[in-house]
């Protein structure tokens, strides 16, 4: 059973335009959630956090919004940059108790 | 400094080779982990180590043995691995292993023959 939910594989953006990458969790327990990016043949790089008092958190070009309602995540990078192309991971935790959990991932890929 | 190294970066073995993987961590962090990643899946968690104990086996075969050192070290011995081994190795480290943010090493490059 798939606790996080990434489903978009893949998504397309116009350099300079925003690219919204979207999670869905299924375990209320989760109170913490954290976007991975990555490049082919190396290890995930932590990008943006946010804990489930918040509902919003911002670094720099990236912004994190929860709705712990819906139960949704969502990354927004704006203005988007050919050199954000890469994967991202959705990753949750119920950080009382579990590691994390990853979602399956989103293809980013910022055209020029 | 949020940097957690591993080596070697790529490793080629036969499957009757014993080979360890290495990944050292200089933050104080008390949390390690090693996941194993295949082409377009997510990591998939192998082992924890907290406080230098293993606090987590996610049903990994005995052909792949942890070893924790020390509170900066964290090693993954190999023996008799099999061709649907090959993977990319990723070691990771937080300060505590309960969700807190995890610091990805760049990985080791495992080629089964």
């Amino acid at each position: 059973d798939q606790q996080v939910k990434q489903n978009s594989p893949s998504l397309s953006v116009q350099e300079g335009r925003i690219s919204i990458l979207n999670c869905d969790y299924t375990n209320s327990m989760f109170d913490y959630f954290l976007w991975y990016k990555k490049y082919p043949a190396e290890g995930p790089t932590f990008l943006i956090s946010i804990s489930s008092i918040k509902d919003k958190n911002e670094d720099g070009r990236f912004t994190v919004f929860l709705n712990k309602s819906a139960k949704h995540l969502s990354l927004h990078i704006v203005p988007s940059q050919p050199g954000d192309s890469a994967v991202y991971f959705c990753a949750a935790a119920d950080s009382g108790n579990t590691p994390l959990v990853f979602g399956k991932g989103t293809r980013l890929s910022v055209i020029a | 400094d949020t940097e957690v190294t591993q080596t070697p970066k790529h490793l080629v073995m036969g499957m009757t080779n014993k080979k360890s993987l290495k990944c050292e961590q200089h933050m104080g962090h008390r949390a390690m982990y090693w996941y194993k990643q295949k082409a377009k899946k997510p990591p998939e968690l192998m082992f924890v180590y907290s406080y230098e104990k293993l606090s987590i086996n996610e049903s990994v075969p005995s052909r792949f043995s942890p070893e924790c050192p020390n509170s900066s070290l964290l090693n993954l011995h190999l023996h008799a691995l099999q061709p649907e081994d090959s993977a990319l190795y990723l070691c990771a480290s937080s300060q505590d292993f309960r969700g807190e943010t995890q610091y990805f090493g760049p990985g080791t490059r495992l080629l089964v023959l």
